[in-house]
């Protein structure tokens, strides 16, 4: 089956830094992806839809210029956490879903997720 | 916007019994597509069961199935002979035809006592 990968499954970072994290769809080519952010004991919150060749549609309340999304091929999508603070350690999760000529009827993949913690 | 309810933040049951999970939504569209995701504490996304509004037929997957009332958006997951790998963190989707973003509920944490 479909396989989304992502990478690290796991980082800590110190206050002001920034980090990349990875979304890779390793079996099929993908325009579009997501990238979702989870707290503790919460539900899945819609961030930001990555677009191929485009800028990310970001959700309203997510600031873009914190959250940076680069869609640079089918198959890859990066998420920066530009100067991250505590409060935004956070699981992250990817998910994507093949490029067909049906689309709307595919399932999503999900990636294995981010788990951020800022010192 | 379109929103998803989970009314029940926390359920539990005995292992070989039967659980019936909640999930209202609310939309304007005729067309749309709705699922069930688990996630268990390893916390990957795993899809359940997917049902497409369109079907009148209530999607089964083995244990799983569901019962989809579209006048009454309502669109609960029934779980047959409860396993113990089934205690996880279950959430409802909702997807709009037109679009492919999910819309989640808050998720129903379900118990299963052995």
């Amino acid at each position: 089956g479909a396989v989304v990968s992502q990478h690290p499954s796991w980082v800590i970072c110190k206050s002001g830094t920034s980090v990349k994290i990875e979304c890779r769809s390793l079996d099929f080519q993908a325009t579009t992806m997501f990238w979702y952010r989870q707290f503790p004991k919460q539900s899945l919150m819609l961030m930001a839809t990555s677009n191929e060749g485009s800028k990310a549609t970001y959700e309203q309340g997510v600031e873009k210029d914190k959250f940076l999304i680069n869609h640079a091929s089918l198959t890859l999508s990066t998420l920066t956490v530009t100067s991250a603070h505590p409060e935004d350690s956070s699981f992250y999760i990817c998910s994507a879903h093949p490029l067909t000529p049906n689309g709307a009827n595919e399932k999503l993949f999900f990636g294995s997720g981010t788990q951020l913690s800022v010192l | 916007a379109q929103t998803v309810t989970q009314s029940q933040p926390e359920m539990s049951v005995q292992e070989a019994e039967t659980v019936t999970l909640s999930c209202t939504y609310d939309t304007s569209e005729s067309d749309y597509y709705l699922f069930w995701y688990k996630q268990p504490p390893s916390r990957q996304m795993i899809l359940v069961i997917r049902q497409e509004a369109y079907k009148q037929q209530n999607a089964t997957e083995n244990r799983f199935s569901v019962n989809f009332q579209k006048a009454a958006k309502s669109f609960s997951l029934k779980i047959s002979d409860s396993q113990l790998g089934d205690a996880a963190m279950y959430f409802c989707a909702y997807r709009g035809s037109g679009a492919q973003k999910l819309v989640f509920g808050q998720g129903t944490r379900l118990t299963i006592n052995p």
